[in-house]
């Protein structure tokens, strides 16, 4: 079956840096995505990755690597905004994505 | 900016009901599609379609069906609301280009969903 895994929760402090996670098993890999949700929100689009690599907006990174079937998104300089759940999705065959079941990620003061 | 509105944020029925669920985008995406959202469980895909009077399943498409007569227009229909539909229902919009290369994207722009509770 076709799954993604990513840790449910993570709390870190404002000003650090966090990783969140991303494996993957899917029938065929386009891309991976992540979005950012707030809570009463929609989710909204912040990174796709194609290759392997590192790719930075600002603040935020993401990687993958498609042999490991792994990427992550890392979030610098840490603010209390950043509280909100973090979800990695796969482009994968048939154009379909499928999605992880999300991070909850808890900025503390 | 890309709007995509959906047609209530919360909605009651019973169960038995038939239900209708609209989604409109403005920017002219060839690709809509259907999400539920449930705690744990992420977005899962009901269905999506990449073209006018096209539509392909999701994940889990069972107990819904859709349509797509216009480009702008994407509708989410529940035959017969049951209860376990109870959901926050999202819709989603996007350009896709395939992810080859640095040009490729899978941006998917969402509605602010609509919160279905069947009764």
């Amino acid at each position: 079956g076709q799954s993604l895994e990513q840790p449910s929760e993570v709390t870190a402090v404002e000003g650090a840096i966090v990783q969140i996670n991303c494996t993957y098993q899917t029938s065929g890999f386009y891309g991976l995505s992540w979005y950012q949700q707030h809570d009463g929100g929609a989710p909204t689009f912040l990174s796709y990755n194609a290759l392997d690599g590192l790719e930075e907006t600002g603040r935020f990174s993401s990687f993958l690597s498609r042999s490991d079937s792994y990427g992550y998104l890392l979030l610098q300089e840490l603010q209390m905004k950043d509280s909100a759940s973090y979800f990695c999705a796969v482009l994968g065959g048939g154009f379909k994505t499928i999605f992880g079941a999300g991070t909850r990620l808890f900025v503390k003061a | 900016d890309v709007k995509v509105t959906q047609s209530s944020r919360y909605l009651v029925k019973r169960t038995g009901e038939k239900v209708f669920l609209e989604c409109v985008q403005d920017m002219d995406h060839e690709n809509m599609f259907w999400y539920r959202q449930d705690p744990g469980l992420g977005l899962r895909l009901i269905y999506f379609s990449y073209d006018v009077k096209m539509k392909e399943k999701g994940d889990i498409p069972e107990g819904y069906s859709v349509s797509r007569e216009k480009k702008e227009r994407f509708s989410l229909i529940l035959e017969s609301a049951s209860t376990n539909q109870t959901s926050m229902y999202l819709c989603a919009s996007s350009l896709l280009t395939t992810g080859t290369g640095s040009h490729g994207t899978d941006t998917q722009y969402f509605g602010p969903g609509t919160r279905l509770t069947v009764l």
